[in-house]
C-alpha cells in the first residue's frame, strides 16, 4: 500500500499569499496517478487536480499541482479567503486506493 | 449537473450491518463507475470501493471481507453494505462518481455524506 505523507500539517497564512503544500509517497506512483481535493468544514471534498497537474472543471487558474515520482506539490498562487480548508491528495496508481493526512490551510 | 445523495439509518448497533444507499441524479448509473468513501469524525478519508455496472468491482482489501457494493439500475441507485460492524467503522460515508478514463481513479462528483454512528 502506498503511503501518503502530507506537509505541512497545518499552514498559517494570509490572503493574497502563496501557498505550497506538499504530498510525498512512500514509493513511487506510476503514470503521475495523483489528485488534489479540498473540503470545506461540514462539506464533502471537491476535486481540484487530476493526473497530478490537470485542473478540474471550474477551478480556478490559482490552483496548480506539480511533480512524479514520489514528491508532489499543490500550489494556490494567490490564496482567496475562500480558499481556507483542508487539502487532501490521493493516489490511483496502485491498489488499494489511499489519501493523505490532510493541510489544513488556515488564516494567519 | 450530476448530483448524488446519501441516505439511510445514521445509528447501527455494533456486530449489525450498516447499509446505505446514493440515489444519481443527472447521469445514468449505467454509464459510469460509482463509489463508497468514508471518513471517520475529525480523520482523513478512506476508499471502501467502487463498482461498475457490467459488474466490475473493487474493494479495499482491508475491508473487502465485510462489504458489498451493488447498483440497482432500475433506480439509478447504487448501495453500501457494510457487515459486523464496529465502533471504528462510525465515519461520514460519502458516494462518489469515479472517472471513466481506463486506469484512472479520481472522484467528482460527491454526495454531501451521511453520518453513520456504530453503538448500542
Amino acid at each position: 500500500e502506498i503511503v501518503l505523507t502530507q506537509s505541512p500539517g497545518t499552514l498559517s497564512l494570509s490572503p493574497g499569499e502563496r501557498a505550497t503544500l506538499s504530498c510525498r509517497a512512500s514509493q513511487s506512483v506510476s503514470s503521475s496517478y495523483l489528485a488534489w481535493y479540498q473540503q470545506k468544514n461540514g462539506q464533502a471534498p471537491r476535486l481540484l487536480i487530476y493526473g497530478a497537474s490537470s485542473r478540474a472543471t471550474g477551478i480556478p487558474d490559482r490552483f496548480s499541482g506539480s511533480g512524479s515520482g514520489t514528491d508532489f506539490t499543490l500550489t494556490i498562487s494567490r490564496l482567496e479567503p475562500e480558499d481556507f480548508a483542508v487539502y487532501y491528495c490521493q493516489q490511483y496508481g496502485s491498489s488499494p486506493i489511499t489519501f493523505g493526512q490532510g493541510t489544513r490551510l488556515e488564516i494567519k | 449537473q450530476v448530483q448524488l445523495q446519501e441516505s439511510g439509518p445514521g445509528l447501527v448497533k455494533p456486530s449489525e450491518t450498516l447499509s446505505l444507499t446514493c440515489t444519481v441524479s443527472g447521469a445514468s448509473i449505467s454509464s459510469y463507475y460509482w463509489c463508497w468513501i468514508r471518513q471517520p469524525p475529525g480523520k482523513g478519508l478512506e476508499w471502501i470501493g467502487y463498482m461498475y455496472s457490467s459488474g466490475n468491482i473493487a474493494y479495499n482489501p482491508s475491508l473487502k471481507s465485510r462489504v458489498t457494493i451493488s447498483i440497482d439500475t432500475s433506480k439509478n441507485q447504487f448501495s453500501l453494505k457494510l457487515y459486523s460492524v464496529t465502533a471504528a467503522d462510525t465515519a461520514v460515508y460519502y458516494c462518489a462518481r469515479r472517472s471513466t478514463a481506463s486506469g484512472t481513479v479520481w472522484f467528482d462528483p460527491w454526495g454531501q455524506g451521511t453520518l453513520v454512528t456504530v453503538s448500542s
